[in-house]
C-alpha cells in the first residue's frame, strides 16, 4: 500500500513558468520532507517541515505542510533548467524513525 | 567531509548469483538505510542498523539481509537474484535519526 501519493506524476514545462506539486496522504505524519534526485545520484534533502500549517522558502521554492499533517505542497516559482530532476516526498511517523516516500513527480523544464 | 560511498556503482549479475553491495557512511554517522528503488515501485525502505545492530526493517523478503560493523560501514546482501531484483540500491547515513539523511550515489544492480 503506497501511503504517500504524489502529483502530478510527470510535468513538462518552459523555463520562466510557475509549477506546485502535491503529496498526499490519509495518514498523519510527524514530519515531512522534500528531496530532489538527478539522474545517476542520490536524493538531495531540500527541506523538512515538522509544524502543520508551516511555509518554508529556499530561493524560489516554496514549500508547505497541510494543517492537517497529512499532506504537502512544493511550489517553484520562474522554473530554471537546473531545477529538472524527480521531486519526492517523505513522510515521518510519531515513535519511529522510519520513513515513508512517496511515488515521486518527474519535473522537466525545457530552455 | 566526505559524502556517503557506495560501491560498487554498477553490477551485472545473472538470476540465481548473490550479491554484496556496499556502503561507507559520512564520518561519525551511525545510522545506515538502505533503500531499493524501481521505476514502478518508486523508493522503498529495506532496512536501518544504527550501532551494529537492525533497528528497522521493511517488508523485503529474507533474501535480503545487511549488516553493519564497528566503524558504521554497512553492506547489504541480496541472495537468489531474481529479474525484479533490478534496481537501485541507495544507502542514506546519518547520526541517528532517518528524518536527517543523506544519500548515497547508488548501485545500479542488473539482474539478467
Amino acid at each position: 500500500t503506497q501511503l504517500l501519493e504524489q502529483s502530478p506524476q510527470f510535468l513538462s514545462i518552459q523555463e520562466g513558468e510557475n509549477l506546485t506539486v502535491y503529496c498526499n496522504s490519509s495518514s498523519v505524519f510527524s514530519s515531512l520532507q522534500w528531496y530532489r534526485q538527478e539522474p545517476g545520484e542520490g536524493p538531495v534533502l531540500l527541506v523538512t517541515v515538522v509544524t502543520g500549517g508551516e511555509v518554508k522558502k529556499l530561493k524560489r521554492l516554496t514549500f508547505q505542510f497541510g494543517d492537517a499533517r497529512k499532506d504537502s505542497s512544493l511550489h517553484i516559482t520562474a522554473a530554471q533548467p537546473g531545477d529538472t530532476g524527480l521531486y519526492l516526498c517523505a513522510g515521518g511517523f510519531y515513535n519511529t524513525d522510519k520513513l515513508i516516500f512517496g511515488t515521486g513527480t518527474r519535473l522537466q523544464v525545457f530552455p | 567531509k566526505a559524502g556517503v560511498t557506495q560501491t560498487p556503482r554498477y553490477l551485472i549479475k545473472t538470476r540465481g548469483q548473490q550479491v554484496t553491495l556496499s556502503c561507507s557512511p559520512i564520518s561519525g554517522h551511525r545510522s545506515v538505510s538502505w533503500y531499493q528503488q524501481t521505476p514502478g515501485q518508486g523508493l522503498q525502505f529495506l532496512f536501518e542498523y544504527f550501532s551494529e545492530t537492525q533497528r528497522n526493517k521493511g517488508n523485503f523478503p529474507g533474501r535480503f539481509s545487511g549488516r553493519q560493523f564497528s566503524n558504521s560501514r554497512s553492506e547489504m546482501n541480496v541472495s537468489t537474484l531474481e529479474l525484479g531484483d533490478s534496481a537501485l540500491y541507495l544507502c542514506a547515513s546519518s547520526l541517528n535519526s532517518q528524518i536527517t539523511q543523506f544519500f548515497g550515489p547508488g548501485t545500479r544492480l542488473t539482474v539478467l
